[in-house]
């Protein structure tokens, strides 16, 4: 069975850092493109960031480009994003997802198929 | 940057039939793809590729895209389905840039 389980959320200081996990079981996690997705309390779903099967390409939303960074770890079957310079309106609920590419003659399409079931990030003096 | 609408809220009685739409200027060259999400969980993919159903999807939950909208119905609600919708989608203009439209909060009653 596919399962991510996301770790490492908790309650913050406005300016101060966090570091997420996500431990990947059940498929070949290097062979998979990675999402983070948040979503604030009450709100709808925010896409964060996605990285590349190996590591080598991130991308990530305008709200958080410079203040978080997307990783991972293959051999740990682990992905990583560190939140820095964190914010009120970072606070939310973040998910991690398995990343799906497919590709047309003319096109190619992302989306995510299986989320873990999210950890907290609190930011609040 | 690039936006999908959805209405706010969609109720229904059960065993009617639930639509729920998805507008976007991509639509027309881009797939669309439909998440549920119930109180306290995580999102589910319900729809991907603008119609196509994972394995456990039950046959009720269809979608459909044509032009700058899209469509996901439920036939014959049921009291489970209560729960908040999302479409997604892509514009890969420069770089891939993903976006989920506010999503829609489906009550059965």
């Amino acid at each position: 069975e596919v399962q991510m389980l996301e770790s490492g959320g908790g309650l913050v200081q406005p300016g101060g850092s966090l570091r997420l996990s996500c431990v990947a079981s059940g498929f070949s996690f290097g062979s998979y493109d990675m999402s983070w997705v948040r979503q604030a309390p009450g709100k709808g779903l925010e896409w964060v960031s996605s990285i590349s099967g190996r590591g080598e390409n991130a991308d990530y939303a305008d709200s958080v480009k410079g203040r978080l960074t997307t990783s991972r770890d293959n051999s740990k079957n682990t992905l990583y994003l560190q939140l820095s310079g964190l914010r009120a309106e970072d606070t939310a609920v973040y998910y991690c997802a398995r990343d799906i590419i497919t590709s047309t003659t003319y096109d190619y399409y992302y989306y995510m198929d299986v989320w873990g079931k999210g950890t907290t990030v609190t930011v609040s003096s | 940057s690039y936006e999908l609408t959805q209405p706010p809220s969609v109720s229904v009685s059960p065993g009617q039939t639930a639509r729920i739409t998805c507008s976007g200027e991509t639509l027309p060259r881009k797939f669309v793809y439909w998440y549920q999400q119930k109180s306290g969980q995580a999102p589910v993919l319900l729809i991907y590729e603008d119609t196509k159903r994972p394995s456990g999807i039950p046959e009720r939950f269809s979608a459909s895209s044509s032009g700058t909208m899209a469509i996901l119905t439920i036939s014959g609600a049921q009291v489970d389905d209560e729960a908040d919708y999302y479409c997604y989608s892509t514009d890969n203009s420069g770089y891939v840039h993903r976006v989920f439209g506010g999503g829609t909060k489906v009550t059965v009653l």
